[in-house]
């Protein structure tokens, strides 16, 4: 089943604007992974957060963690006209054979 | 050298026919999965091989049949096509479950 939920559904800011996105979560999680898809493409990892992590950090990209609340959110910082993507969150359940659980993705319009 | 390759990446066929798609990683990995996108940008877990073994095995109609000769290729075969197996179809492989999955460019279905 599919547990994780990105919101917004989608977002559309200006090039230089910051984005942020969020993905909450059901139940306990090994990690949780970002993912972007451009259009047409397969998905492409962008950052993995362990349960016991509360940030990282990967060039622009700003991941945090909260498992009390059971969300995350990605931020985007500067963004450019090439983040115009869309953005998945999944996430590593303990136990559940170890599969991901996929959100249902954030698309992300950024305006040059 | 391409991570992930999965051949066609377009296939336009007729209902009732059989197709398949094939799908390779050089990367190691002991992990290899195929994921079903519809329309909607859904992306919905079909099966998982661990090692050539079948350990994710989602609710897909058993007109669906992977098959792993070795771990290195998790091809996916599908008996007489109908419309709503429309979809954009995803190959990806991770070290293990629950790690980083590395995906492939995805094979476009339309079936008439």
């Amino acid at each position: 089943s599919q547990q994780g939920e990105e919101d917004p559904q989608a977002l559309s800011i200006q090039e230089g604007e910051n984005a942020t996105m969020n993905c909450s979560y059901k139940t306990s999680i090994n990690n949780l992974q970002w993912y972007r898809q451009n259009s047409g493409r397969g998905l492409v990892h962008l950052i993995l957060i362990r349960s016991n992590e509360r940030e990282k950090h990967s060039g622009r990209l700003r991941v945090t963690l909260d498992t009390s609340k059971k969300s995350s959110s990605l931020l985007i910082t500067a963004s450019r006209a090439a983040d115009t993507a869309s953005y998945f969150c999944a996430t590593d359940n303990a136990g559940n054979n170890r599969k991901l659980i996929w959100g249902l993705g954030t698309s992300l319009a950024v305006n040059p | 050298d391409t991570a992930v390759s999965q051949t066609p990446k377009y296939l336009v066929t007729q209902m009732g026919n059989d197709k398949s798609i094939k799908c390779e990683q050089n990367l190691g990995h002991d992990t290899m999965y195929w994921y079903k996108q519809d329309s909607k940008k859904f992306l919905k877990i079909m099966f998982s091989y661990n090692n050539k073994e079948l350990i994710i095995n989602e609710t897909v109609p058993n007109r669906f049949s992977p098959k792993s000769p070795d771990k290195a290729h998790l091809n996916l075969h599908i008996n007489s096509l109908e419309l709503g197996d429309s979809a954009v179809y995803f190959c990806a492989s991770s070290q293990d479950p629950g790690n980083i999955q590395y995906f492939g460019a995805g094979t476009r279905l339309s079936v008439l």
